[in-house]
């Protein structure tokens, strides 16, 4: 069956870094475009990045452009989201998701704060 | 930030039928599919409907979606009390500030 495994995120301060990890199995990675889709605590779905199935294309929401990169790795089925200049507003729950999107992952946290 | 509209809530008693309506724009509900998602407390969202109203393997088709020009709706006939939970639409977008957007979201209570 389709996992999605996240993991990276924690805690930290403002102006920070972090880089987020998807997992995938169940399915043929190389063939589904894949998208990161976060939900800060108590708030509504919004949609961050989304690259092509080959790495070809990269599409990111105005509030994340500049900052964060989405990549893949198609030999490990991996995606990838590097997060630069991290802001409070950036604190939410960070979920991948593959093709429609169909399939999520649970997601990890990611905190901002002093 | 969310460009598709729904109600922040609606509610039904076991057994009832509860509509949700999102309404977009020509760029996104007007020219490409609309997706929706169920999300439970605590857990992540699932896909519920794709392509307007086509419905995964799995998904009761108590569960029926619709659309027409730049609004969709999400309909739940025979409410259930495991239906309660958070429902969003979403869809592809062909202007340039964003490439997929989702709806704000509506939470459906069963009395």
């Amino acid at each position: 069956q389709v996992q999605l495994v996240e993991s990276g995120g924690g805690v930290v301060q403002p102006g920070g870094s972090l880089r987020l990890s998807c997992a995938a199995s169940g399915f043929t990675f190389s063939s589904y475009g894949m998208h990161w889709v976060r939900q800060a605590p108590g708030k509504g779905l919004e949609w961050v990045a989304f690259i092509r199935d080959d790495g070809s294309n990269k599409y990111y929401a105005d509030s994340v452009k500049g900052r964060f990169t989405i990549s893949r790795d198609n030999s490990k089925n991996t995606l990838y989201l590097q997060m630069n200049s991290l802001r409070a507003e950036d604190t939410a729950v960070y979920h991948c998701a593959n093709g429609g999107p169909d399939y999520w992952g649970q997601g990890t946290l990611v905190t901002v704060s002093s | 930030q969310s460009v598709l509209t729904q109600p922040p809530s609606a509610s039904g008693t076991p057994g009832q039928r509860v509509t949700i309506s999102c309404s977009g724009s020509s760029s996104n509900i007007g020219s490409n599919y609309v997706y929706w998602y169920q999300q439970l407390p605590g857990t992540a969202p699932k896909l519920l409907i794709y392509r307007n109203n086509q419905r995964p393997s799995g998904v009761p088709d108590r569960f029926s979606g619709s659309k027409s020009g730049t609004s969709a709706s999400l309909a739940i006939s025979g409410l259930r009390s495991e239906d309660e939970a958070d429902y969003y639409c979403a869809a592809w977008d062909d202007s340039l500030s964003g490439l997929y957007v989702f709806g704000t979201g509506t939470k459906v209570t069963v009395l």
